[in-house]
């Protein structure tokens, strides 16, 4: 079926560590990956893609990587500031064999919290 | 530039009235997409606009609907207002289908 999913639902973490949201999907067809960032009483906001012909896309602090033998995304925001904190989401877009069927696909997202 | 902008902010109504939303996209993009996101479902995909066609629909009744205008504006209708409805509407635009989405601050609908 069609459906990204979080493998944990929380992750707390130390100022200036280094931080890894997980993330699983089940359609294999899928060829583009978003991650986006929720902070409280806001909508998602973009932190970076990746296609699925990358296997790693490096932002600024942030490293998506792809494997998708196993079907899997991470998340890697490094030197973790409070700032960080915020519910992360990744999302999959289904395209649908090449058709117009653009729609994202969300997991339930992994609240990030960062302890000063 | 500014991002997309979604209005109103806050919305209570009561069951069995109808609702319409508005999301205005960013500058110069052509595509809207709607989500509703509960804590319970997460983010789900209602429907996705581009030149004022709706290209693709979530699992949503027919009670959801939406169009697009000729500015790229769009609205989101809900009639028939249940209970269940309550929940944060997301609009998010984007230069064109398959391309990144940026998203507005949403509008916060309560059913009573």
């Amino acid at each position: 079926g069609e459906s990204v999913g979080l493998h944990l639902p929380t992750l707390s973490v130390q100022e200036g560590d280094n931080s890894i949201i997980n993330c699983a999907y089940s359609n294999s067809a899928s060829d583009y990956f978003i991650w986006y960032k929720q902070e409280s009483g806001k909508g998602p906001q973009f932190i970076i893609d990746i296609r699925s012909n990358m296997d790693k896309r490096q932002g600024q602090r942030v490293t998506v990587l792809l494997n998708k033998t196993v079907k899997h995304l991470s998340l890697q925001i490094a030197a973790t500031q409070p700032g960080d904190s915020a519910v992360y989401f990744c999302a999959e877009d289904l395209r649908g064999g090449g058709g117009s069927n653009y729609k994202l696909t969300f997991g339930k997202g992994t609240l990030l919290t960062v302890n000063p | 530039k500014a991002g997309v902008t979604q209005t109103p902010r806050y919305l209570i109504k009561t069951r069995g009235q109808q609702v319409t939303l508005s999301c205005s996209p960013i500058s110069g993009h052509r595509s809207v997409s709607w989500y509703q996101q509960t804590p319970g479902q997460g983010l789900q995909f209602l429907f996705e606009y581009f030149s004022e066609t709706q290209r693709n629909k979530g699992n949503f009744p027919g009670r959801f609907s939406g169009r697009q205008f000729s500015n790229s504006r769009s609205e989101m209708n809900v009639s028939t207002l249940e209970l269940g409805d309550s929940a944060l509407y997301l609009c998010a635009s984007s230069l064109g289908q398959g391309m990144i989405q940026y998203f507005g601050a949403g509008t916060r609908l309560s059913v009573l």
